[in-house]
């Protein structure tokens, strides 16, 4: 059983506002990612981090940022939200395996996001 | 930049029948493949997980198999049921633990 959270899991805001999507993962995985998708549409990549300090940009440019200070914890952030920030945000974990697979991505609920 | 396309799309079905999901590939430089329920405005499931050095996966009614060399996966749903109706997602995991992911196949079991 995965054990990675989202917080809120659902939001809406206004624009101009700053918000800050919570994920955390209680497996001491080492890795962590943030998936973004529309509805109907594919997931895509939209940051990544292989451990604590460690940061990357995925394969779809996003305005958020991320941080990575404790192992558990992998917030986004959007500083100004805009309606074209309107979607699911999906973060996933993998790390050393309990039972399964090295690699295997475990996801969490989702926080549907939506910017008036 | 590998790309990953799931067909059919949509697939709606009578209870009971076992049915066919495909996944292709265009780079067969992956490590594995991994298969995911999503059922809406919620998060993935993972269903089951394939190494590129294997051929296939079961799970109870699931059973996934892989040709790497052809750019092709399947996953075969034995004896569907209702509440099996959700959207079938493939990816791909690349260098550096990326995922690619298909566009999904939704899946709708009548009773």
């Amino acid at each position: 059983e995965a054990d990675i959270y989202q917080t809120p899991r659902y939001l809406v805001i206004g624009t101009g506002k700053k918000i800050t999507l919570e994920c955390s993962q209680t497996m001491g995985h080492d890795k962590m990612y943030w998936y973004q998708q529309d509805p109907g549409m594919e997931l895509h990549l939209i940051h990544y981090s292989y451990g604590v300090n460690s940061t990357e940009k995925g394969d779809l440019s996003s305005e958020s940022t991320v941080s990575r200070i404790r192992t558990e914890h992998f917030p986004l952030t959007l500083e100004s939200a805009r309606p074209s920030h309107t979607s699911q945000y999906l973060c996933a974990s993998s790390g050393p395996p309990t039972g399964g697979y090295y690699n295997e991505q475990f996801f969490g609920p989702g926080t549907r996001l939506t910017v008036l | 930049k590998q790309e990953v396309t799931q067909i059919p799309a949509a697939l709606s079905v009578p209870e009971g029948e076992n049915l066919v999901l495909n996944c292709s590939f265009t780079d067969s430089a992956i490590y594995n493949l991994q298969w995911f329920r999503q059922d809406p405005g919620k998060g993935l499931t993972s269903l089951l997980l394939i190494q590129s050095s294997q051929r296939e996966q079961t799970s109870g009614r699931l059973n996934a198999s892989l040709d790497k060399s052809s750019g092709r996966s399947t996953l075969y749903i034995a004896a569907s049921q209702p509440g099996d109706s959700a959207t079938y997602l493939c990816a791909v995991e690349e260098a550096g633990n990326m995922l690619t992911f298909g566009g999904g196949t939704r899946l709708m079991v009548k009773p």
